[in-house]
């Protein structure tokens, strides 16, 4: 039973085009995150969504947009494709605990490639 | 300056050396220190996660946090081929605002 889950696992798309990747947790988790791993396998953080709140929005175009239906989804929504934009886009959770670190789960990611 | 840096290596050892992983932080803030390992198109699962300054050892790893030095090591006895893959170091101030290193990756030959 996946505990984190992405669609779709590859996309390949023109520059231009607007797309969404899925995310969905089973475990539980009150927080989700987003992040952009480049080709170099460097690992940055773009959002957190807390209880469907944003509570991590880190200097990203404003070209991507989160949304979070609920506790258990966070979507990314990416608009006017650029190659700049091409990476592997990976979704995690987390347990919420204030004062605490809670290991984060992560999915298996999406690789993005912009034409 | 990155708030976290780490040799992205690549680093070739044979089987059975000792591993020596490193990164330094500019963040004094931060107080959760972890060590992700990230196999080719997989994504990172935690490895190792230590509070504050100290050593933590789990079987044949080891991380040491330095926070005067703002320093932090993984260490791995006895290496073996199937630790072969990218380890990440991360860091956080609160809980949830994980910040990563570049990650190293590791390839243990047989």
């Amino acid at each position: 039973d996946t505990a984190v889950s992405q669609t779709p696992k590859y996309l390949v798309t023109q520059m231009g085009n607007d797309k969404s990747i899925k995310c969905e947790q089973n475990l539980g988790h009150d927080t989700m995150y987003w992040y952009k791993q480049d080709s170099k396998k460097f690992l940055k953080i773009m959002f957190s969504y807390n209880n469907k709140e944003l509570i991590i929005n880190e200097t990203v175009p404003n070209r991507f947009s989160p949304k979070s239906p609920d506790k258990a989804h966070l979507n990314l929504h990416i608009n006017s494709l650029e190659l700049g934009d091409s990476a592997v886009y990976f979704c995690a959770s987390s347990l919420q605990r204030t004062g605490g670190n809670t290991e984060a789960f992560f999915g298996q990611g999406t690789r993005l490639t912009v034409v | 300056q990155k708030e976290v840096e780490q040799d992205p290596g690549p680093l070739s050892v044979p089987e059975g050396a000792i591993v020596s992983l490193n990164c330094t932080y500019s963040n004094s803030a931060f107080q959760y220190f972890m060590w992700y390992r990230q196999y080719s198109r997989k994504g990172p699962e935690l490895l190792m996660y230590t509070y504050s300054s100290g050593n933590k050892e789990d079987g044949r790893f080891t991380a040491q946090v330095d926070k005067s030095s703002k320093y932090i090591s993984l260490f791995i006895r006895d290496s073996q081929p199937s630790d072969s893959a990218t380890y990440l170091c991360a860091m956080s101030a609160w809980g949830n605002d994980m910040r990563f290193g570049a990650g190293t990756r590791l390839t243990v030959k047989p």
